[in-house]
């Protein structure tokens, strides 16, 4: 089972909508949750980060992490033709972990005029 | 605001060859990472780098691969013999202390041929 999965899309909205991306993970020691946006062959740029369960608010972004059902979530609201990449979420694990990320396979996100 | 930088932004090589990447850090971070992401891939973790050695490694860095803070300021990763399946874009990560984020540099496309 892989460790984070994503839904790769890829996904068209019309400038304006309000995106939703998922993701969901299988190892309880995640504890830290972070969402990249990635333009193509550029390196991923951090949106948000999160720890533990809750929600995180920037802006047009929203995080929300559910760590009872393991799942990961970022709202766009507003979305401008600008979101439009590639967005990653990644988690790791506290404790003994050096901050090894776990990423999921990111989700292509279009937002047309 | 501080970036983390890498050098080259391209590298072609032949097989068999020695690579060299290198990045730079933000400064005043701690943690040191390299991850890669083979085209159409997930961001794959390779090697974390703290307190002068490394804290945690990933199948795939085996003895081909090695790390080295030769300095203050540099964190390089070197590919001793390439092979045509190191092809890939490679990113540099660092982050300040135990609960922070990874800020990551624009990557180093290596092609191998």
């Amino acid at each position: 089972q892989k460790e984070v999965e994503q839904d790769p899309g890829p996904l068209s909205v019309p400038e304006g909508a309000i995106v939703s991306l998922n993701c969901t993970y299988s190892n309880s020691a995640f504890q830290y949750f972070m969402w990249y946006r990635q333009y193509s062959r550029k390196g991923p740029e951090l949106l948000m980060y999160t720890y533990s369960s809750g929600n995180k608010e920037d802006g047009r972004f929203t995080a929300q992490v559910d760590k009872s059902s393991k799942y990961i979530s970022l709202f766009i609201r507003d979305s401008q033709p600008s979101d439009s990449a590639t967005y990653l979420c990644a988690s790791y694990a506290g404790g003994t972990s050096y901050g090894k990320l776990t990423f999921g396979q990111g989700t292509i996100l279009t937002v047309h005029p | 605001e501080p970036e983390v930088t890498q050098t080259p932004s391209h590298q072609v090589t032949q097989m068999g060859q020695e690579v060299i990447l290198r990045c730079v850090p933000i400064s005043n971070h701690l943690y040191f990472y390299w991850y890669r992401q083979i085209l159409g891939q997930k961001v794959e973790f390779l090697v974390s780098f703290y307190n002068n050695e490394i804290s945690e490694k990933s199948e795939i860095f085996d003895d081909q691969f090695s790390v080295e803070r030769p300095d203050g300021s540099n964190f390089t990763l070197k590919i001793r013999s390439t092979k045509l399946e190191d092809s890939a874009m490679y990113f540099c990560a660092s982050r300040g202390g135990w609960a922070e984020t990874q800020y990551f540099g624009p990557g180093t496309r290596l092609l191998v041929l």
